[in-house]
């Protein structure tokens, strides 16, 4: 197993403040990144599907980079909202088209 | 985006009973559905994937006797988790789609007794 790493694990911040978590993953035989957001008892839901080095994504306050040669790619909130609260989740693709996961960044922001 | 259903949300079974998690896409077709678990603190890992009309393929440690994958339909996954032990408790989550996009159901809790 190729692994994904998520950091920080958790997070903290005051409503208005920007953030940003990282995703590092093997570049190797890499097919595409994945960014889910994923609410307590909801499904997770897909932001951004990346595949070329370089490549940056936005939807609305919420951006995302990626970085295939060095193997990561940051999501970055722009003054966060109480509602961004959610566990951000980032996955590897490859060739075989499985998604290898991290343990995700948990995003907690305080009005 | 893409609806996928799960069923049920949360079950509590006695050990050595079988549990059946049903996997609905609701709106589209899948040909293709994955089962994950999640264990406390820990990453969602693929078990396996299945294919609508054939056999499931399974991630190594996975025993396929024991998680039993129909895919009868191209919108219905089951997964069956055979002679449950406390070991097997865990978030089950499914997800239907392709490389370009995977959708996912709200997982389902097990709890072994």
């Amino acid at each position: 197993i190729l692994n994904v790493e998520q950091s920080p694990q958790s997070l903290h911040v005051q409503e208005g403040d920007s953030t940003n978590f990282t995703c590092s993953f093997p570049s190797s035989n890499f097919y595409a990144l994945h960014w889910y957001r994923w609410e307590t008892a909801k499904s997770p839901e897909a932001l951004f599907v990346m595949t070329l080095n370089g490549d940056e994504k936005k939807k609305g306050r919420i951006s995302a980079t990626l970085n295939t040669k060095e193997g990561y790619s940051y999501l970055y909130i722009k003054g966060s909202q109480p509602e961004d609260s959610a566990t951000y989740l980032c996955a590897r693709m490859d060739s075989s088209y499985k998604l290898i996961f991290g343990s995700g960044t948990r995003l907690l922001v305080r009005p | 985006g893409a609806v996928v259903s799960q069923h049920p949300s949360r079950v509590i079974c006695k050990s050595g009973t079988s549990v059946k998690i049903e996997c609905r896409s609701l709106d589209f077709q899948a040909t293709t559905m994955f089962w994950y678990r999640q264990f406390p603190k820990q990453s969602l890992m693929l078990m396996a994937t299945s294919n609508e009309g054939s056999k499931a393929t399974y991630e190594q440690g996975v025993e396929k006797d024991k998680f039993l994958i129909n895919h009868a339909s191209l919108t219905l996954s089951t997964l069956t988790v055979t002679s449950a032990h406390p070991e097997d408790s865990s978030f089950y989550i499914c997800s239907a789609g392709d490389h370009n996009e995977q959708f996912f159901g709200p997982g389902t809790r097990l709890t072994v007794l």
